[in-house]
């Protein structure tokens, strides 16, 4: 069974203050990795997609990376308008997970100006 | 170009009864999943629909249904609702193979 554990639970910044958020994964292969952001009571927000060790991307303030057992959220000089929950989601290869995505619990941050 | 769309918005029950929610998936996109997220909790996968079928089915019991039309849009079904059922119900469409893009849920209260 496909697992994500996410690490902090909560996180508090300054503003500019600079921090990783981080994603561990079990699946048996992986068919991707996905971040997504989420607003209080809203949907969540599509950020990036990954499929492979070694591969990063970027949006703005946010770098995503992954290895073969995690993936990094990291922010850069962050804002208050970066505050959300960041969840970490995994597909897997197995004809049992290969169409949804297992979530973990989400990283609570908190920018303060 | 509209994104995902649910409606209703919100929505209150009470224990028994029946509730249907409705999803439009992106333009362009053929393929919706359901999921329910609990208060502090990631989304959990209920079931995914792609051609009018059920192609994959999360752990959820049989009072959970659902549909999809030829126009892609779907509809999630729960019977005999328990107070264990209050939840954002997410709708998220992808074309065969993207990534999933979700909606704004429906917030469904059970009293």
């Amino acid at each position: 069974e496909d697992q994500v554990t996410q690490s902090p639970e909560a996180l508090r910044l300054q503003e500019g203050e600079s921090s990783s958020l981080n994603c561990s994964y079990t699946v048996s292969g992986l068919r991707g990795l996905f971040w997504y952001r989420q607003d209080p009571g809203k949907g969540p927000e599509f950020l990036f997609t990954l499929y492979s060790a070694g591969e990063e991307k970027e949006k703005e303030r946010l770098k995503a990376t992954l290895t073969k057992k995690e993936s990094f959220l990291h922010i850069t000089a962050p804002k208050p308008e970066d505050s959300a929950t960041y969840l970490c989601a995994v597909q897997g290869l197995s004809g049992g997970s290969n169409y949804k995505l297992t979530f973990g619990k989400g990283t609570l941050l908190t920018v303060n100006p | 170009d509209a994104g995902v769309t649910q409606s209703p918005t919100h929505l209150i029950k009470t224990r028994g009864q029946q509730v249907t929610l409705r999803c439009s998936p992106k333009s362009g996109h053929d393929t919706v999943s359901w999921y329910q997220q609990a208060l502090g909790q990631g989304p959990q996968f209920i079931f995914q629909y792609y051609e009018e079928e059920e192609r994959q089915r999360g752990n959820f019991p049989d009072r959970f249904s659902g549909h999809q039309f030829p126009n892609y849009s779907s509809e999630l079904n729960v019977n005999a609702l328990l107070l264990g059922d209050s939840a954002l119900y997410l709708c998220a469409s992808s074309l065969t193979g993207g990534a999933p893009f979700f909606g704004p849920g429906t917030r469904l209260t059970v009293l």
